[in-house]
C-alpha cells in the first residue's frame, strides 16, 4: 500500500529547475520525508530528507507544505546526470528500514 | 573508501535451485538491509540485519533468509527459486540503529535471472 503519490514522469531542459511533487496525505507526525534517486544501472542514492522545515543540501532542496501532506523536491539546475527515477518515501525514524519505494518519478533531461 | 559491494553482479539459475548473494557494507557501517527490485518497479524491502540478527522483515516468504557475519557483511539466500524471483537484489548499509539520519547507501545490486 503506497504511502506517497508521485507523477510517473517529468521532463526538463538542461540547466533549468525541476520541481518534483509528492503527495503524502496520510503522513503521521513522526514520519520523515526522504528522497532517493536511482540512475540507470545503479542502486538508489540518497538525496535529501526533512521533517517539517525546508531543507537544502548540495544536491537539492526540499520544500515541505505547512500541513506536511505534500512536499516538493527541487533540483535547481538540472544536468544530464540528474536523469533518474526519483523516489519520495516516508520513514518513521532512522530505525525504520522498511522503506516503501513505490514507482517513483522518471525524470528526463533534454540537452 | 569502498562503498557497498555486492557479488555476483549477474547470475542465472533454474527453477528449484538455491542462490546465495553477498554484500559488504560501506566502511564503518554495521546495519545491512536487502531489497528486491523487479523490472520497472521500485525496490521492495526484504529484511534488515543488525548485530547478526534479523531485526525487521518485509512481506517475503521463508524461502528468503539471510545472515550477518561479525565483520558486518551479509548474505541473502533464496531457496526453491521461482521464475518470479528474477530481479535485481540490492543491499543497503547504514550506521547504527539510532542517533544518525539513517541514510542508506546502496550497492549496484546482483541481477538474478531464473529460467
Amino acid at each position: 500500500d503506497a504511502k506517497t503519490t508521485q507523477p510517473n514522469s517529468m521532463e526538463s531542459n538542461e540547466e533549468e529547475p525541476v520541481h518534483l511533487p509528492c503527495n503524502h496525505s496520510t503522513i503521521s507526525g513522526t514520519d520523515y520525508i526522504h528522497w532517493y534517486r536511482q540512475l540507470p544501472s545503479q542502486g538508489p542514492e540518497y538525496v535529501i530528507h526533512g521533517l517539517t522545515s525546508n531543507v537544502n543540501n548540495r544536491m537539492a532542496s526540499l520544500a515541505i507544505a505547512e500541513d506536511r501532506k505534500s512536499s516538493t523536491l527541487i533540483l535547481h539546475r538540472a544536468t544530464l546526470r540528474d536523469a533518474a527515477v526519483y523516489y519520495c518515501i516516508l520513514r518513521e525514524s532512522s530505525n525504520d528500514y522498511k522503506l516503501s519505494f513505490g514507482a517513483g518519478t522518471t525524470v528526463t533531461v533534454r540537452a | 573508501d569502498a562503498g557497498v559491494t555486492q557479488s555476483p553482479t549477474h547470475l542465472i539459475k533454474t527453477r528449484g535451485q538455491q542462490v546465495t548473494l553477498r554484500c559488504s557494507p560501506k566502511s564503518g557501517h554495521d546495519t545491512v538491509s536487502w531489497y528486491q527490485q523487479a523490472l520497472g518497479q521500485g525496490p521492495q524491502f526484504i529484511f534488515q540485519y543488525y548485530e547478526e540478527e534479523e531485526r525487521q522483515r518485509g512481506n517475503f516468504p521463508d524461502r528468503f533468509s539471510g545472515h550477518q557475519f561479525p565483520n558486518y557483511s551479509s548474505e541473502l539466500n533464496v531457496n526453491a527459486l521461482l521464475l518470479g524471483d528474477s530481479a535485481l537484489y540490492l543491499c543497503a548499509s547504514s550506521s547504527g540503529l539510532a542517533g544518525t539520519s539513517g541514510e542508506l547507501f546502496f550497492g549496484e545490486g546482483s541481477r538474478l535471472t531464473v529460467l
